[in-house]
């Protein structure tokens, strides 16, 4: 069962502030955050690895909770560049091997 | 390095036709993945595989095939093909994180 993001869609402003959430039913035991523009592929932003650890990049950046099985990712003082689709993912044991899967996905618009 | 190479880049098949996604990887990784990408929609999981001559199924396997031979090559396999399968198809290899092919643009009419 892949991890929901909320919100599904969200338009902001240049200079303003957004948080995506990416939560999931079963244990987290890391979670990856990426970005699609459209018609491109899925580029990587950052790596969680342990419960709470928070990471950086650029004006980016994000938390993780183990317990809650829950990882935000924060976008601060927005630019144009910023607009794509978000994902979270994460990876699920599947007889003693790893799959990665991805949440639902959060599309994001900054506008001028 | 090239990193994760994908062709064809489109392609657009007749109903009930069958193809082959070319995927190969030049950076020694063990895992690779096949995912694809409905249009406006999120990433599904087709299959993935640990190494060479090992592959297991992720959450959308029915009406695709794959086979690793080698480490390099991921090739996936599209029988009997159906509008359904019309998509945006993406190669991954791994090493704590996803590196993406260019994907490959798949219409069935």
């Amino acid at each position: 069962q892949q991890p929901v993001q909320s919100p599904q869609a969200v338009i902001l402003r240049e200079g303003e502030d957004a948080v995506i959430n990416c939560s999931s039913s079963k244990a987290l035991y890391s979670v990856h955050w990426y970005r699609q523009k459209h018609g491109e592929a899925p580029v990587f932003l950052m790596i969680l690895l342990k419960g709470g650890e928070q990471k950086g990049h650029e004006k980016i950046s994000a938390s993780f909770n183990e317990k809650k099985q829950q990882s935000s990712l924060y976008l601060t003082a927005s630019q144009l560049s910023y607009s794509g689709t978000y994902f979270c993912g994460t990876e699920r044991v599947s007889s003693g091997t790893y799959k990665y899967i991805f949440g639902t996905g959060t599309r994001l618009k900054v506008l001028a | 390095n090239a990193g994760v190479t994908q062709t064809p880049k489109f392609r657009i098949l007749k109903i009930g036709q069958s193809m082959t996604l070319q995927c190969t990887q030049d950076m020694n990784h063990n895992y690779m993945y096949w995912y694809r990408q409905d249009p406006g929609m999120g990433l599904k999981l087709i299959y993935y595989s640990v190494g060479a001559g090992i592959t297991d199924k992720g959450e959308v396997p029915n009406g695709y095939n794959v086979s690793r031979s080698t480490t390099e090559d991921f090739p996936l396999r599209l029988e009997l093909a159906a509008p359904s399968q019309t998509s945006v198809y993406f190669c991954a290899s791994s090493r704590e994180k996803l590196f993406f092919g260019s994907g490959t643009q798949l219409s069935v009419l």
